[in-house]
């Protein structure tokens, strides 16, 4: 079946440093992908997505590409801030899971200090 | 624009006591539906999904039960609340068809005393 596999967390980082959580996946056909973010005690907001291979999608300084060839769609941002702590979350939705439903990785804590 | 809304914010129920919360949508029709359960410093686990009125597919068998009674409205239930019910509980939507993304609710977080 489909799986999405992320980087353990936490994730500890200062302020302004450059910011990567892997996240790869395992899926037949063409899946769109996501990541979305949860902060403490709210629920999980999408922070953006990609729907075929090679597609960037971008918002609020983060940035995931697509990856056929090796099946991955890691999360980077150039300068992190005190305010992306949280936890993110690497999904898709297709392949054998069908496009009712998503496909969620564990999560990955980030921590990010002054 | 489409907003959707969880109630209760907070919930503390007794071992054995019932449980219902409820979702609403708003700005949209025939929306897929989704609960969604979160154990303390956990990932998701998709409890319900429902594409349409009194349609529900169970992921997980327990002793939860959802149920769709208007295009717009998700309810998920119990008789008698267990130790393990004790979660987060996230309601979401998504725009039916294919290579959508879901929408989450600001969720519910359950004691179970």
């Amino acid at each position: 079946g489909d799986s999405v596999t992320q980087m353990e967390g936490p994730v500890t980082l200062s302020e302004e440093a450059f910011l990567t959580i892997n996240c790869t996946y395992t899926a037949t056909g063409y899946p769109s992908l996501f990541w979305y973010v949860q902060y403490p005690g709210e629920g999980l907001q999408l922070l953006l997505k990609a729907t075929k291979a090679d597609d960037k999608g971008s918002n609020k300084g983060f940035e995931a590409t697509y990856r056929k060839e090796t099946t991955s769609f890691h999360l980077e941002k150039g300068s992190v801030q005190v305010s992306d702590s949280a936890v993110y979350f690497c999904a898709l939705t297709g392949g054998n899971t069908g496009f009712q439903k998503l496909v969620f990785g564990t999560g990955t804590r980030l921590l990010v200090s002054p | 624009s489409q907003t959707i809304h969880q109630w209760p914010a907070t919930l503390v129920q007794p071992v054995g006591s019932p449980l219902s919360l409820e979702c609403t949508v708003e700005g949209t029709s025939n929306p897929n539906l989704y609960w969604y359960r979160q154990a303390a410093g956990r990932g998701l686990q998709l409890l319900f999904y429902s594409v349409g009125i009194g349609q529900i597919s169970s992921e997980v068998p327990q002793n939860l039960s959802a149920s769709r009674p208007q295009d717009r409205q998700f309810i998920l239930s119990s008789k008698k609340l267990l130790l393990s019910d004790s979660g987060f509980y996230l309601c979401a939507w998504s725009v039916s068809g294919g290579r959508k993304p879901q929408h989450f609710g600001d969720g519910t977080r359950l004691s179970i005393l």
